[in-house]
């Protein structure tokens, strides 16, 4: 999988909105980005993926841009629940692995 | 819905020493499983994947084995455990292979 780049750390203040950014400028065609979070002491949560266009689910959106070499995961208004490393994850759908290559991601904290 | 349990939650097991880590999938048929290992302060490895009962694939020489005896359960063993052998293990579900991968709540192992 083709490779990451995400600030080590993040910190918001609740109720806010956070934007977490990710580099993937050697992104290929078939790559999607997905993003897991890890809360302390549990296992990993899958939060969101996408190929090319903007994606929103219940918990977050990713915003990809137009060239591919970066996105930004957008939590509308973070809880103190938030508080967990995310990582950013490059799946080439038809050639992968089947381990996620998680990184060191950024850890985010939200403070009250 | 879909449930992933893991067993025991912690534990703590002397050198040499077999482990038993059982991981159960609810809700759904026939997923890919897979086996991986946190060490303190570093990503997430894994360890042994599984397409099917009694398919195991494994990434990692080590003293650790895999069994897959239903379609929806999957065991970590070894026989002699060794100090490196600490860490958090988890156990995932995916339904595709590459798809989104679902965490249960792991399992924390100290080798003393």
């Amino acid at each position: 999988d083709a490779k990451t780049t995400q600030p080590n750390s993040m910190e918001s203040n609740e109720e806010e909105p956070v934007h977490l950014p990710c580099n993937h400028s050697t992104i290929s065609g078939t790559d999607y980005i997905h993003w897991y979070r890890q809360l302390p002491s549990q296992g990993p949560e899958y939060v969101i993926h996408g190929l090319t266009s903007n994606v929103n689910n219940r918990m977050a959106s990713l915003a990809i841009a137009e060239d591919r070499k970066s996105s930004t995961l957008i939590l509308h208004r973070a809880t103190l629940r938030d508080a967990a490393v995310y990582y950013c994850i490059l799946r080439d759908v038809p050639n992968s692995g089947y381990a996620l290559n998680f990184g060191k991601g950024t850890s985010l904290l939200v403070t009250p | 819905s879909q449930t992933i349990h893991q067993w025991p939650a912690t534990l703590v097991q002397p050198v040499g020493s077999p482990l038993s880590l059982e991981c159960t999938v609810e809700g759904t048929s026939n997923p890919n499983l897979y086996w991986y290992r946190q060490a303190a302060g570093r990503g997430l490895q894994l360890l042994f994947y599984s397409v099917g009962i009694g398919q195991i694939s494994s990434e990692v020489p080590q003293n650790l084995s895999a069994s897959r005896p239903q379609d929806r359960q999957f065991i970590l063993s070894s026989k002699k455990l060794l100090l490196s052998d600490s860490g958090f293990y988890l156990c995932a579900w995916s339904v595709s292979m590459p798809g989104e991968q679902y965490f249960g709540p792991g399992t924390r192992l100290t080798v003393t």
